[in-house]
């Protein structure tokens, strides 16, 4: 079955410091690949998605993601993180073949000093 | 436009009962995929129905059922509920059906269901 692998659980990080989430998937298809967001008593939002072209996308609030397909992985990045940056991070894969549903990895919650 | 709208917010059942959930859907969306979340495990799928077909369904026993409305409005029931179901119960629409997600999940704010 296909996989979503998010490495770290929780990260806590000062204000201003880089942020790389890690993840990984098993399927060795075409995917579509999307990072959600979970605030502190809000609902998933979008962060970013790849579905083709510049592996390197950008999306809300300054996060990107790049995608390194011999490597099967999806890493989210923010060069300088804020306290508002605190919540909880949601790695997805869509393989694009058979009828197959959005799978999300388990989640790294970022913690953001001051 | 509004986003997905569930209900109720927040519900408290013992054991053995049963419950229903409701998700109402983005106007013009015609996925409704309904999720579990819990602690450590992330969301775990349950199914999607498209145009009241259910397309996929998770690794969910029975007990987890749902259906679709003509007018895409979703309901999930759960009977025999166990401790272990409790949960934040997500529901999410798309225009388009999990085969094909060129537009993404839009998720509504959940149900906290606790068994006790």
């Amino acid at each position: 079955a296909q996989s979503v692998s998010q490495h770290n659980h929780h990260v806590i990080l000062s204000e201003a410091a880089s942020l790389e989430l890690g993840c990984n998937y098993s399927y060795g298809g075409t995917v579509n690949l999307f990072w959600y967001v979970q605030y502190p008593g809000q609902h998933l939002q979008l962060l970013l998605k790849y579905f083709s072209g510049d592996p390197l996308v950008k999306g809300i609030k300054g996060f990107e993601a790049e995608f390194i397909k011999s490597k099967f992985s999806f890493n989210l990045r923010k060069p300088s993180v804020q306290w508002s940056d605190t919540a909880e991070y949601f790695c997805a894969v869509n393989p694009l073949s058979g009828n197959t549903p959005l799978v999300f990895g388990k989640g790294t919650r970022l913690s953001v000093i001051a | 436009k509004a986003g997905v709208t569930q209900t109720p917010r927040y519900l408290i059942k013992t054991r053995g009962q049963q419950v229903t959930l409701s998700c109402s859907p983005i106007s013009g969306h015609r996925s409704v995929s309904w999720y579990q979340q819990t602690p450590g495990q992330g969301l775990q799928f349950l199914f999607e129905y498209f145009s009241e077909t259910q397309r996929n369904k998770g690794n969910f026993p029975g007990r987890f059922s749902g259906r679709q409305f003509s007018n895409s409005r979703s309901e999930m029931n759960v009977s025999t509920l166990e401790l272990g179901d409790s949960a934040l119960y997500l529901c999410a629409s798309s225009r388009d059906s999990s085969s094909s997600y060129n537009s993404p999940l839009h998720f509504g704010n959940g149900t906290r269901l606790t068994v006790t």
